[in-house]
């Protein structure tokens, strides 16, 4: 079965700070990979996803995640954190079947970022 | 273009009681996913619908029970509710089929069981 590890429940950088939020898999099939985020009280807003292709994923406001097979892993950065990104961030891997698929999530990761 | 919608926003129940949630999808979106997130956990998968069929179904008690509309919506209904059913229920929609792989999370509703 298909699980997910996100490294640190709290992560806290300074304004201008690299971001870095880690997330190791366990897949039995190739991976699909996600990165949520969710503000306060709002639901999840896709950040980035990895399907075949380019490992290095781009996403919206800045984030990036790599793809290693190798380390299972598929950890987000940023490399210059602004106020407005403290949320909690998902990983989450999909689980497929039978040509649907579900949704895999870690514990999430909150992360603070001050002045 | 309306997203994921869900209603009602907030509610408080007792023990023992039943609550219907619901949720529309995504315009062109067929299929729905229920997800039930704990404080201070990740969400997790209750079940999904497809086709106004149950097509996959998580780790949940037969308490929880859904259906789907032929316009796409969708209920998800809890019985005899429990104080550990009080969480964040998150309703996702995408297409079946489709190659972006991409689920789209409505706001949820905060249930609250006293």
């Amino acid at each position: 079965a298909q699980s997910v590890t996100q490294l640190g429940s709290h992560v806290s950088v300074s304004e201008g700070a690299l971001v870095l939020l880690r997330c190791n898999y366990s897949s039995s099939v190739p991976p699909y990979l996600f990165w949520y985020v969710q503000y306060p009280n709002q639901g999840l807003q896709l950040l980035l996803k990895y399907t075949t292709g380019a490992t290095l994923v781009k996403g919206i406001n800045g984030f990036e995640a790599e793809f290693k097979k190798s380390e299972t892993s598929f950890h987000l950065t940023k490399p210059s954190a602004h106020m407005s990104d403290a949320a909690e961030y998902f990983c989450a891997v999909s689980d497929r079947s039978n040509g649907f698929q579900k949704l895999v999530f870690g514990t999430g990761t909150r992360l603070l970022v001050s002045p | 273009d309306a997203g994921v919608t869900q209603s009602p926003t907030h509610l408080i129940k007792t023990r023992g009681q039943q609550v219907t949630l619901r949720c529309s999808p995504k315009s062109g979106h067929d299929t729905v996913s229920w997800y039930q997130q704990a404080l201070g956990q990740g969400p997790q998968f209750i079940f999904q619908y497809y086709e106004e069929e149950e097509r996959q179904r998580g780790n949940f008690p037969d308490r929880f029970s859904g259906h789907q509309f032929p316009n796409y919506s969708s209920e998800l209904n809890v019985n005899a509710l429990l104080l550990g059913d009080s969480a964040l229920y998150l309703c996702a929609s995408s297409l079946a089929g489709s190659a972006s792989y991409e689920q789209y999370f409505g706001p949820g509703t905060r249930l609250t069981v006293t």
